[in-house]
């Protein structure tokens, strides 16, 4: 089993939809989580970064942590078709050093 | 503010031949992090240096080595190189708090094995 379970998609969506994307991992040791767009040839870029449960919101996205499930989402409002590209989650334990374990990423496609 | 910043963009090599990647690390930050990305995959870690040492690996061969120098930029070093080497090799840099901060990557160097 892997550390980090997400779905690879693609998810097509019109213009101006609410996406939702989500992962599940299987360490409950892992605290930090993080999210990264990733354009092609491209390297990650980081979305968002969250510490332990909760929401937090930035803009157009909002991360949701839920622990006792072992399950992450981000969410994007109004979606853009330059939105479109692999949403990557990552995350680590308290004492892993920035050792950081991704999901395979999500392919998104927003359609103008 | 210059971002993690590598070389070379793209490289193509033989089968047991040796390959160096090179990265510098954004300002302010003083650990730098190496991963592999393979087609369709997310980024594997690979090792992180921090003070001139390596201070975590992950789950790769002895093949890969790497290095830090004083101004914390880094190499890495892929020694015997196999087709299943090729791959979009990332770094990452952060700072070391001794917990977790978030990673911020550069474009990768893009490394073909033939």
């Amino acid at each position: 089993q892997k550390e980090v379970e997400q779905d690879p998609g693609p998810l097509s969506v019109p213009e101006g939809a609410i996406v939702s994307l989500n992962c599940t991992y299987s360490n409950s040791a892992f605290q930090y989580f993080m999210w990264y767009r990733q354009y092609s040839r491209k390297g990650p870029e980081l979305l968002m970064y969250t510490y332990s449960s909760g929401n937090k919101e930035d803009g157009r996205f909002t991360a949701q942590v839920d622990k006792s499930s072992k399950y992450i989402s981000l969410f994007i409002r109004d979606s853009q078709p330059s939105d479109s590209a692999t949403y990557l989650c990552a995350m680590s334990g308290v004492n892993n050093f920035n050792k950081f374990y991704f999901g395979s990423g999500t392919k998104l496609n927003v359609k103008p | 503010d210059a971002g993690v910043t590598q070389s070379p963009t793209h490289l193509i090599k033989t089968r047991g031949q040796q390959v160096t990647l090179r990265c510098s690390p954004k300002s302010g930050h003083d650990t730098v992090s190496w991963y592999q990305q393979a087609l369709g995959q997310g980024p594997q870690f690979i090792f992180q240096y921090y003070e001139e040492e390596e201070r975590q690996r992950g789950n790769f061969p002895d093949r890969f080595s790497g290095h830090q120098f004083p101004n914390y930029s880094s190499e890495l070093n892929v020694n015997a190189l196999l087709l299943g080497d090729s791959a979009l090799y990332l770094c990452a840099s952060s700072l070391w708090e001794g917990g977790s901060s978030p990673l911020h990557f550069g474009n990768g160097t893009r490394l073909t094995v033939t």
